[in-house]
């Protein structure tokens, strides 16, 4: 079946350590997106790709990378310069970047012991 | 900037009735579109209706219909026959367009409301 796949599902990681979060797509789709969720908060953007080898930052950007080698593929890293790391995150892909219709992956659940 | 504000962080709703979630948005662009997602406790988003601002017609989809109201600037969203399996976070969320119709931007959430509904 055609979808987002996020792993792992849940992820725990001592202060210090940076830890990558795995977005796998087989929808065909262009864009991919990186959102933060926290309790009570909606989603924000942390970067987004519309293209191979292509990415631009979102509205929270600080203290997390990104990288697009393959179009299927869009992992995100929390550095340990991210301060607040503990939150959901959802991965999620569309057919161009900045349409509404998004299909989202299950998220990932960080929490930082 | 534009903004997304959802009222009501939670509500609750007997089984099989409706219910009206609210959301207003905040934009001087004349041109966007309103988007509903659904987030059960799964945690994956699940995209439930449309509504663009030069559209004529409030949006339907099944039991889930769009009150477009572009004066008061709010798109609420209105739940027909209440099921259990509508207990979810639903979240509001606006991107703007362009004159012809693309997009600008990216999407921008409101905080959500969680449902409950009742047996």
């Amino acid at each position: 079946d055609g979808g987002i796949t996020q792993s792992p599902k849940y992820l725990f990681r001592k202060e210090g350590q940076n830890v990558t979060l795995s977005c796998e797509q087989n929808l065909n789709h262009d864009a991919m997106y990186w959102y933060r969720q926290d309790p009570g908060q909606g989603l924000r953007l942390i970067y987004y790709s519309q293209i191979v080898n292509d990415f631009q930052k979102g509205d929270i950007a600080e203290g997390y990378s990104v990288s697009r080698e393959k179009k299927e593929s869009f992992p995100l890293t929390v550095t340990s310069a991210q301060k607040n790391p503990t939150a959901f995150y959802l991965c999620a892909s569309s057919d161009e970047v900045g349409t509404g219709e998004l299909f989202f992956g299950e998220g990932s659940r960080l929490t930082v012991l | 900037a534009q903004k997304i504000t959802q009222t009501q962080p939670g509500m609750f709703v007997q089984e099989k009735e409706a219910v009206t979630l609210d959301c207003t948005y905040d934009t001087s662009d004349p041109s966007y579109g309103l988007f509903w997602y659904k987030q059960p406790s799964s945690g994956e988003m699940i995209f439930l209706i449309y509504q663009g601002s030069y559209d004529q017609q409030n949006a339907t989809e099944g039991r889930y219909s769009l009150n477009f109201q572009k004066a008061r600037k709010s798109a609420n969203l209105v739940i027909s026959a209440s099921q259990l399996g509508d207990s979810a976070m639903y979240f509001c969320a606006m991107i703007l367009l362009t004159y012809y119709g693309g997009s600008q931007g990216n999407l921008i959430f409101g905080k959500g409301t969680k449902l409950s509904v009742k047996p």
